[in-house]
Parts: C-alpha cells; sequence; structure tokens
C-alpha cells in the first residue's frame, strides 16, 4: 500500500481535450514532485513544490498546469497536448529540511495516452 | 551538473545466478546515492541508498551497493536472484546542498529466467 495515490491509473484524452492529474500523500511530508518517464528515456523532473509554494519548473511547457492547494495534495492540469507528451506521470513526496537526504516516495502514476 | 550513466539497458539473468547493475556518475561536489526499483505497473520504490558512512550499503532482500568515490560508481549486486526480482532498477544522485532534487538513470530493465 504506497502512501502516494495517484488518479486516475490511466487516461486518454484527445488532443482538444482538458483533463487533470490528482495526486494526495498520506506521509505528512512538506515536498511534493511531477516526473515524466517516457519509454527510453530518464525520469525527468517536471515540477517541485515545496510547503505548497513552487521552487522548480524545469521548463516545462505551459500546456501542463500544476496546482499545490495544501502540503498533501498536488493536481496537473493538463489542456491541448500533443502526442509526444503520451508517458507514465508520477507523483512523489519527500520530507525536506532534516539534514540528511529524505528519500522520495512514488505513486504508481498516471499512463496518459494523448491521441 | 549531475549526471548518472547506467551502462546497461537490459540485463538477463538466470534464476540463483548473481547480477550486477552498473551505476557512473558525475558531479563536482559531493552526492547522496540511490536504487529505486520499478516493477511492472507500479511506480518508483526506495531499495537502498548512500548517505555517509560505511560505503557498503544493503537492502532487506538481499541486494547490496558499494559507494567508490574514486570511480565515481555505486554497483548495485545480489548474489542470487529470484524470479520477483524482475523489474527496472534506477540509480539517482542528489548533491548534498540541493536537498531532493534527483538526477535519474535511465534505468536497467533486469529480466529473471527460471
Amino acid at each position: 500500500e504506497t502512501g502516494v495515490t495517484q488518479t486516475p491509473r490511466h487516461l486518454v484524452m484527445g488532443m482538444t481535450n482538458k483533463k487533470s492529474l490528482k495526486c494526495e500523500q498520506h506521509l505528512g511530508h512538506n515536498a511534493m514532485y511531477w516526473y515524466k518517464q517516457s519509454a527510453k528515456k530518464p525520469l525527468e523532473l517536471m515540477f517541485v513544490y515545496n510547503f505548497k509554494e513552487q521552487t522548480e519548473n524545469n521548463s516545462v511547457p505551459s500546456r501542463f498546469s500544476p496546482e499545490c492547494p495544501n502540503s498533501s495534495h498536488l493536481f496537473l492540469h493538463l489542456h491541448t497536448l500533443q502526442p509526444e507528451d503520451s508517458a507514465l506521470y508520477l507523483c512523489a513526496s519527500s520530507q525536506r529540511g532534516q539534514g540528511l537526504a529524505s528519500p522520495l516516495h512514488f505513486g504508481n502514476g498516471t499512463r496518459l495516452t494523448v491521441t | 551538473a549531475q549526471s548518472v550513466t547506467q551502462l546497461d539497458s537490459q540485463v538477463p539473468v538466470f534464476e540463483e545466478a548473481p547480477v550486477e547493475l552498473r551505476c557512473n556518475y558525475s558531479s563536482s561536489v559531493s552526492v547522496y546515492l540511490f536504487w529505486y526499483v520499478q516493477y511492472p505497473n507500479q511506480g518508483l520504490q526506495l531499495l537502498l541508498k548512500y548517505l555517509s558512512g560505511s560505503t557498503l550499503v544493503e537492502s532487506i532482500n538481499g541486494f547490496e551497493a558499494e559507494f567508490n568515490k574514486s570511480q565515481t560508481s555505486f554497483h548495485l549486486r545480489k548474489p542470487s536472484v529470484h524470479i520477483s526480482d524482475t523489474a527496472e532498477y534506477f540509480c539517482a544522485v542528489s548533491e548534498k546542498a540541493a536537498g531532493n532534487k534527483l538526477t535519474f538513470g535511465g534505468g536497467t530493465r533486469v529480466l529473471v529466467k527460471p
């Protein structure tokens, strides 16, 4: 049972649709992350939130819009995506500020297919 | 900037045989090192980590990794694999001053054959 829950597990959307991915962590962490996992490519960090504030945006196109209403929830709003955006989107959380590195805890991901 | 190289994209191995997954990193500063495992249709799970101290770290399911600073490597080994070890393994590095900003390698897919 993962402490990080992502919904939906699978999503198929057209290029003109608007959809949202949801992530919830039950671990009491203060940082949350979105990663993109594409076939044959390393995991790509997309966004980082610390204490609900966005601290990193790795040159992600504006068709991806994150939202972090509190330290337990993270959303990724999607609109006018391209077929190359098809990938597994992973959410993670961690506890920052503990001196030593707190490992990331990942959800099971949302498999996104853009048609 | 840091980078991580996993030289083998796939490693087929027979059950009960040993396996070694290679990981090399580049960084100009001190780092933390991690191995994550991803089973089919799941997210990544932390397998083991090196933060400081002993250069040999072990996981609860028989994996071990050794930090070699001079060779900038963090290879993962298991002396005898099980079918259930079939998964993709990711090496990751984080600069100590950068908190939890991980850079991942491309992954190594391990296929354990009976």
